[in-house]
């Protein structure tokens, strides 16, 4: 099987301007949570997709958002983006059900001038 | 809420020796543990995971660690260390069920020959 794919894997933006980072879980595999990782604050939870539907929410900013699509696909859209947004944006899948540990792409590294 | 601490940023071993990473957690519920690895300009791969069966976890690559609910710790161990094992660790927890994991800050293992 296919691992978890992120596109793009690197990306470079200005302050202000948007950007969509697109992940594609592991095939069959129903839930992608979206985490962002930076030296200083380390790893933390975005948000998780379940069937389309937004299951849970970390501490973040409106600015940062996401979907998922039918074919489980997801795509994380950040907005206005800050310095403070550079960081590497890891995707994960799972199977969905709860207990079921989660598989990590290999990221997006996306440097905010 | 729950938390993560790892203690010592920076670990160096000689190939070899005797692996261990820490790790304590904060929990208001039994908790789910996490081991992961990541190597340079990579995700993260699952090492071992405790979900309230065996306090002794077996992983991959020769690592295990043990669920010490009374010291609220889930430290790494490998018997030893090789060149490879040299990477980024974080112990990550999350409650039963859940999907967000929350991360410690990360351990670098460094191994030298």
């Amino acid at each position: 099987k296919a691992g978890v794919t992120q596109t793009p894997r690197y990306l470079i933006k200005t302050r202000g301007q948007q950007v969509t980072l697109s992940c594609s879980p592991i095939s069959g595999h129903r839930s992608v949570s979206w985490y962002q990782q930076t030296p200083g604050q380390g790893l933390q939870f975005l948000f998780e997709y379940f069937s389309e539907t937004q299951r849970n929410k970390g501490n973040f900013p409106g600015r940062f958002s996401g979907r998922q699509f039918s074919n489980s696909r997801s795509e994380m859209n950040v907005s206005t983006l800050e310095l403070g947004d550079s960081a590497l944006y890891l995707c994960a899948s799972s199977p969905g059900d709860r207990d079921n540990e989660q598989f990590f792409g290999p990221g997006t590294r996306l440097t905010v001038l | 809420a729950q938390s993560v601490t790892q203690l010592g940023s920076h670990v160096s071993v000689s190939e070899g020796a005797l692996v261990l990473l820490r790790c304590n957690y904060s929990s208001s519920v039994p908790p789910y543990l996490f081991w992961y690895v990541q190597y340079p300009n990579q995700g993260l791969q699952l090492l071992l995971k405790y979900t309230s069966a065996a306090t002794l976890v077996k992983g991959i690559n020769g690592f295990e660690a043990e669920f010490k609910k009374s010291e609220t710790s889930f430290h790494l161990t490998k018997p030893s260390a090789h060149m490879s094992d040299a990477a980024e660790y974080f112990c990550a927890v999350s409650p039963p069920g859940g999907t967000a994991l929350i991360f410690g800050k990360g351990t670098t293992l460094s191994v030298s020959s």
